[in-house]
C-alpha cells in the first residue's frame, strides 16, 4: 500500500499561474484535507471532505479550490498564484472512529514557491 | 474561532522526562491530538484524546482535561531521535483541524 501520494514534490510557479496539486490515497479513508506550513509555523487547514461530493472550507480556503469526486483522489486547485501561497502544502486522510481514535496519515508534502 | 497555545521550544538531555503544554480556545471541541514533525518531514501521529485522562503509548503519553481546556504530552526516556517539533491539534465535531503553533524539543547528549 503507498498510503498518501502527492505529486509534484517541488513546484515554482510565476505569479497568476495556476496549477493543481495531486493527492491520492489508496486506504480507503473518508476523510481527506489539505493543509499549507509555513516555515516555523503550524499547519493551517484549507479544505477538508468528508466523503465523495462533500468539500468544506478550513481555517485558510482563500485563493485555492478543491473537488472531491472519488474517495481516493483530492485535488487542491489555486488559480492565481501569488507569492503569499508559498508553502509546504499536506495531504492528510484519516478514518475516525470516536472517541478514542482520529489518526490523520499524512502525505509527503509539496514545496511550491511562488515568484 | 480556535485557539491553542505551546511553549516555542523545550530542551532537555537524554534519559529525561519532558511535558509539552497545550491549552485551549474553541467554539466546538471533539478531541486533542498530538503530532511529531522532524525537519523536512510530514507530521506523524503520536496520540488523541477524546476523553478526559491518560493515554499512554510506549514512552509517550498524553493527558486531556476538557474542563480546563488543557492537555499535555509527556515523552520519557528521552532519545536524540526525538528532537523535532511537536504540535497540539484539536478537532471539532465536524472534523475541522485546528493546529497549534508547535513546539520544537531539542534533545542533548
Amino acid at each position: 500500500n503507498a498510503g498518501v501520494t502527492q505529486t509534484p514534490k517541488f513546484r515554482i510557479l510565476k505569479i497568476g499561474q495556476s496549477m493543481t496539486l495531486q493527492c491520492t490515497q489508496d486506504m480507503n479513508h473518508n476523510y481527506m484535507y489539505w493543509y499549507r506550513q509555513d516555515p516555523g509555523m503550524g499547519l493551517k487547514l484549507i479544505y477538508y471532505s468528508v466523503g465523495a461530493g462533500i468539500t468544506d472550507k478550513g481555517e485558510v480556503p482563500n485563493g485555492y479550490n478543491v473537488s472531491r469526486s472519488t474517495t481516493e483522489d483530492f485535488p487542491l486547485r489555486l488559480e492565481l498564484a501569488a507569492p503569499s501561497q508559498t508553502s509546504v502544502y499536506f495531504c492528510a486522510t484519516s478514518r475516525p472512529s470516536a472517541p478514542t481514535d482520529n489518526e490523520q496519515f499524512f502525505g509527503p508534502g509539496t514545496r511550491l514557491t511562488v515568484l | 474561532g480556535q485557539s491553542l497555545e505551546q511553549p516555542s521550544e523545550v530542551t532537555a538531555v537524554e534519559g529525561a522526562i519532558v511535558q509539552i503544554n497545550c491549552t485551549y480556545q474553541t467554539s466546538g471541541f471533539y478531541g486533542l491530538s498530538w503530532y511529531q514533525q522532524h525537519d523536512g518531514g510530514a507530521p506523524t501521529f503520536l496520540s488523541y484524546n477524546g476523553l478526559d485522562g491518560l493515554e499512554e503509548t510506549g514512552r509517550f503519553s498524553s493527558f486531556l482535561s476538557r474542563s480546563d481546556s488543557y492537555g499535555y504530552l509527556l515523552l520519557q526516556e528521552l532519545q536524540m531521535k526525538d528532537s523535532a517539533s511537536y504540535f497540539c491539534a484539536v478537532n471539532d465535531y465536524g472534523q475541522n483541524f485546528v493546529f497549534g503553533p508547535g513546539t520544537r524539543l531539542s534533545v542533548l547528549p
